[in-house]
């Protein structure tokens, strides 16, 4: 069974700090790899996504890859509020069309 | 642009009842996709279609039929409701294989 492993949370962090969101994934084959924002009662909403290790930035957020480890993370920095919300990981099933999801870990940005 | 549109966005059924969500993308998208999601499980595919004409099963495709009507069109059926599908149901698609996807508002169903 392909896993996406994500710490439910709450992850409670201060208005203004770095927020660190971590994922591992069982598929060493998996290619893609996507951070969604899920607000309560709402659709998932995809902030980033990554296909090589290392670093990608975008604003506030950036996203980490490291396939040696199968280990995906997400900072967002100057953390706000309007932040808070589920964030889910997601990565591809090699060879198919299907995506991966983890359960999502909760952040809380505590003004 | 919609993006990807869903109907119904809340519907209540009796158990035995028989409904079709429906789903239509603007994009241009090959694949589209229908998960639920229940808490605590996070989003699990019940059926996709990586192309028109075709369709497959997910994780959890008991219960239900698909339809890829054509290129933007791809609708959920539900022949006989159970209890057990409760859930708020999310259609989304993607282009190409493996890139981003992108996601309806959902539909809130309970069966009661």
């Amino acid at each position: 069974q392909k896993e996406v492993e994500q710490n439910s949370g709450p992850l409670s962090v201060p208005e203004g700090a770095i927020a660190s969101l971590n994922c591992t994934y069982s598929d060493r084959g998996s290619q893609s790899f996507f951070w969604y924002r899920q607000y309560s009662g709402k659709s998932p909403e995809l902030i980033m996504f990554i296909y090589s290790n290392g670093d990608k930035e975008d604003g506030r957020f950036t996203a980490q890859l490291n396939k040696a480890s199968q280990y995906v993370s997400l900072l967002i920095r100057d953390s706000q509020p309007s932040d808070s919300a589920t964030y889910l990981c997601a990565v591809t099933d090699a060879g198919t069309y299907k995506y991966i999801f983890g359960t999502g870990t909760r952040l809380k940005v505590l003004a | 642009n919609a993006g990807v549109t869903q109907t119904p966005k809340f519907q209540v059924l009796k158990t035995g009842q028989s409904m079709t969500l429906q789903c239509a993308q603007d994009m241009n998208h090959n694949s589209m996709y229908w998960y639920r999601q229940d808490p605590g499980m996070g989003l699990r595919l019940i059926y996709y279609s990586a192309s028109e004409g075709t369709t497959d099963k997910g994780e959890v495709p008991n219960g239900y039929n698909v339809s890829r009507l054509n290129k933007r069109e791809f609708s959920l059926r539900l022949e006989s409701a159970a209890p057990s599908q409760t859930s708020v149901y999310f259609c989304a698609s993607s282009d190409p294989k493996g890139y981003e996807q992108y996601f309806g508002p959902g539909t809130r169903l309970t069966v009661t």
